[in-house]
């Protein structure tokens, strides 16, 4: 079965400095691994992606993270924070098997940003 | 385009009464999904649907029904609403091929007292 960990509910950081959120999966075959961001009362929003090929993927709003097979991870990333990034953010694992295009969710950390 | 969008935005309901959640969505997707959250639990699947006509069960199907009689509509029934059924619920869409991230509606927030 797949599943998602991330291992920090809430993380704080100061406006500026460097962000790093953990993801770690589980999945039997090839994943296909997401980012999600919610800010309060809305939605989901995609951030980025990884299907196949390079294991550094860009996302909007300067996000990035990198694909690590060898440790199951995929660890989402931005230089310079900005208040405007408090939110919570989700990573998701999916794939080709099982039919339906079904993704797990991690259960989320929290980004607070500091002034 | 509207993307997907969900109706009621919030609901109060009392234990036992009925009500049925709408999904539309205008991007002509294949797929579409039924989520809910809680807190520290993240998102968890319902029901799931991957054409007109079908539905499949997901993670936490119990005390709910879904239909897909449009292919741009989903809608997700609670007969017999229960507190333990407080949560906020979400639609997503995607295609069946290729562009594989799901996308999500704004949430249905539903208190049941």
């Amino acid at each position: 079965a797949q599943s998602v960990t991330q291992p920090d509910i809430h993380i704080t950081v100061s406006e500026g400095a460097s962000l790093e959120l953990r993801c770690n999966y589980s999945y039997g075959a090839t994943p296909y691994l997401f980012w999600y961001v919610q800010s309060p009362g809305q939605g989901l929003q995609l951030l980025l992606k990884y299907f196949s090929g390079d294991t550094l993927v860009q996302g909007i709003k300067g996000f990035e993270a990198e694909f690590k097979r060898s440790q199951s991870s995929f660890n989402l990333r931005k230089p310079s924070v900005h208040w405007s990034d408090a939110a919570e953010y989700f990573c998701a694992v999916g794939g080709v098997t099982g039919g339906g295009n079904k993704l797990t969710f991690g259960t989320g950390t929290q980004l607070k940003v500091e002034l | 385009n509207a993307g997907v969008t969900q109706t009621p935005k919030f609901r109060v309901l009392k234990t036992g009464q009925s009500m049925t959640l709408l999904c539309a969505q205008d991007m002509n997707h294949e797929y579409m999904y039924w989520y809910r959250q809680d807190p520290g639990m993240g998102l968890r699947l319902i029901h799931y649907s991957v054409g007109e006509g079908t539905t499949a069960k997901g993670e936490v199907p119990d005390g709910y029904n879904v239909s897909r009689l449009k292919k741009q509509n989903f809608l997700l029934g609670l007969e017999s609403a229960a507190p333990s059924q407080t949560s906020v619920y979400f639609c997503a869409s995607s295609y069946v091929e290729g562009a594989y991230e799901q996308y999500f509606g704004p949430g249905t927030r539903l208190t049941v007292t």
